[in-house]
């Protein structure tokens, strides 16, 4: 069983370019989450959706983010006019939808991005 | 303030060693704690997993929560260089919430 799969690993941009990650749940998980680290710090939450929803964008910046998970295809998260502060590492994470349970969060290897 | 703080370290501790990793946070509508491991330059890893308060053990690593004190441990016996990673307190409210995370404590193992 495949884990969390993301692409690309790498991606450089240089400013005010468009950066699209992508991120393929594990199997059977329907619940996606992205989360932010940047040098030196924790991670951020920044987007929480399920298929065709997004339930939790409390995280994300209002302006330049977005974030969609199709019906059919891998979450994309899409940071457009990119500047050198949105350098970071971008983490996808997905949970299993049950009725109870613990809803672990699963990480990804993440996409780190640069902008020069 | 932070809602979850936790010291960045660097923890450096000889092989064989007791490891003992610390959160203290101020939200007590937190539920759900776990400490998650990171390798330099990868995704983190879920290590331990625990609901409210109480003791987890699962072979070397023992979790601990003290929701009364708003403060959760990870400890980790005869450690080894391989045990040399990022470790990240994270913890929710609720089944399916965002996770807030600690800054997490960076830990080396010397042989």
């Amino acid at each position: 069983n495949a884990g969390v799969m993301q692409n690309p690993r790498h991606l450089v941009r240089r400013r005010g370019q468009e950066a699209r990650l992508r991120c393929s749940p594990m199997k059977g998980h329907s619940h996606v989450y992205w989360y932010r680290q940047l040098p030196e710090e924790g991670l951020k939450f920044m987007v929480y959706l399920q298929k065709e929803n997004i339930i939790d964008e409390s995280g994300m910046p209002k302006e330049r983010f977005s974030a969609e998970f199709p019906k059919e295809g891998p979450s994309i998260l899409r940071i457009q006019q990119v500047v050198r502060g949105d350098s970071a590492a971008y983490f996808c994470a997905s949970s299993p939808q049950t009725s109870g349970g613990s809803h672990e969060q699963f990480f990804g290897p993440g996409t780190r991005l640069t902008v020069l | 303030q932070k809602e979850v703080e936790q010291d960045p370290g660097p923890l450096s501790v000889p092989e064989g060693a007791i490891v003992s990793l610390n959160c203290t946070y101020s939200n007590s509508a937190f539920q759900y704690f776990m400490w998650y491991r990171q390798y330099s330059r990868k995704g983190p890893e879920l290590l331990m997993y625990t609901y409210s308060s109480g003791n987890k053990e699962d072979g070397r690593f023992t979790a601990q929560v003290d929701k009364s004190s708003k403060y959760i441990s990870l400890f980790i016996r005869d450690s080894q260089p391989s045990d040399s990673a990022t470790y990240l307190c994270a913890m929710r409210k609720s089944s399916g919430d965002k996770l807030t995370f600690g800054t997490g404590t960076r830990l080396a193992v010397r042989p």
